[in-house]
């Protein structure tokens, strides 16, 4: 069974930083591009970024380029988000989730919160 | 970026009637490939969102079959032939075809 459970969230501050991880089991994770999706409270969705399987490629919404970066490690099975010069409006939930049937968005995790606030 | 237009935002229906979401995008999401990257999601609530169609008309597995996906171009409809209870939530469509990936703004399907 595939299952995808992310971790790290919490609160920061304005101009602070938060790395996230997805730990990935249940399928070979060296073989998919993975993705990182966000929800803002009551609103909807927003892809962020994603990752080709030796992580060569790489591709993120506007918004965030220059202050999110994403890497894995697939020895470890893990995806991550690093996020840099936080805003508040970055404060949602953030996804990571996994291609399949050569389609992105196959299998989604949990989900993490990330609120930006002083 | 490509701009995902869905309509209704707002969808009550009675039980075990039909169902029609339509999607429109802002330019063609036909690849490049060959294939069109549209991709249908349901998030009930409280849950993470789930894929219930790729490439415009592929059902993903154990999806049920009363859900189904057409379209070409850029206008794609999601159709469920007969709403369940557990059918509510918000649906999303979303273009996998162009960077950076867009969603619609959702419908929210509830049971009149």
């Amino acid at each position: 069974e595939v299952q995808l459970v992310e971790s790290g969230g919490g609160l920061a501050q304005p101009g602070g930083s938060l790395r996230l991880s997805c730990s990935a089991s249940g399928f070979t994770f060296s073989r998919y591009w993975m993705s990182w999706v966000r929800q803002t409270p009551g609103k909807g969705l927003e892809w962020v970024a994603n990752i080709k399987q030796d992580g060569s490629q790489k591709y993120y919404v506007d918004s965030v380029k220059g202050r999110f970066s994403t890497s894995r490690d697939n020895a470890r099975n893990s995806l991550y988000l690093q996020m840099n010069s936080l805003r508040a409006e970055d404060t949602a939930v953030y996804y990571c989730a996994r291609d399949a049937n050569m389609s992105p968005l196959g299998y989604w995790g949990l989900g993490t919160l990330v609120t930006v606030s002083s | 970026d490509v701009v995902m237009t869905q309509s209704p935002l707002s969808l009550p229906v009675t039980l075990g009637q039909p169902a029609s979401i339509s999607c429109r995008s802002s330019q063609s999401l036909v690849h490049s490939d060959g294939y069109t990257y549209l991709n249908w999601f349901q998030q009930r609530p409280g849950q993470s969102p789930r894929r219930l169609i790729c490439r415009v008309s592929n059902r993903d597995s154990g999806v049920p079959d009363r859900f189904g996906g057409s379209g070409s171009g850029t206008d794609f409809t999601l159709e469920i032939s007969r709403v369940e209870a557990e059918d509510v939530g918000v649906y999303y469509c979303m273009q996998g075809t162009h960077w950076p990936y867009t969603f619609g703004q959702g419908t929210k399907l509830e049971i009149k």
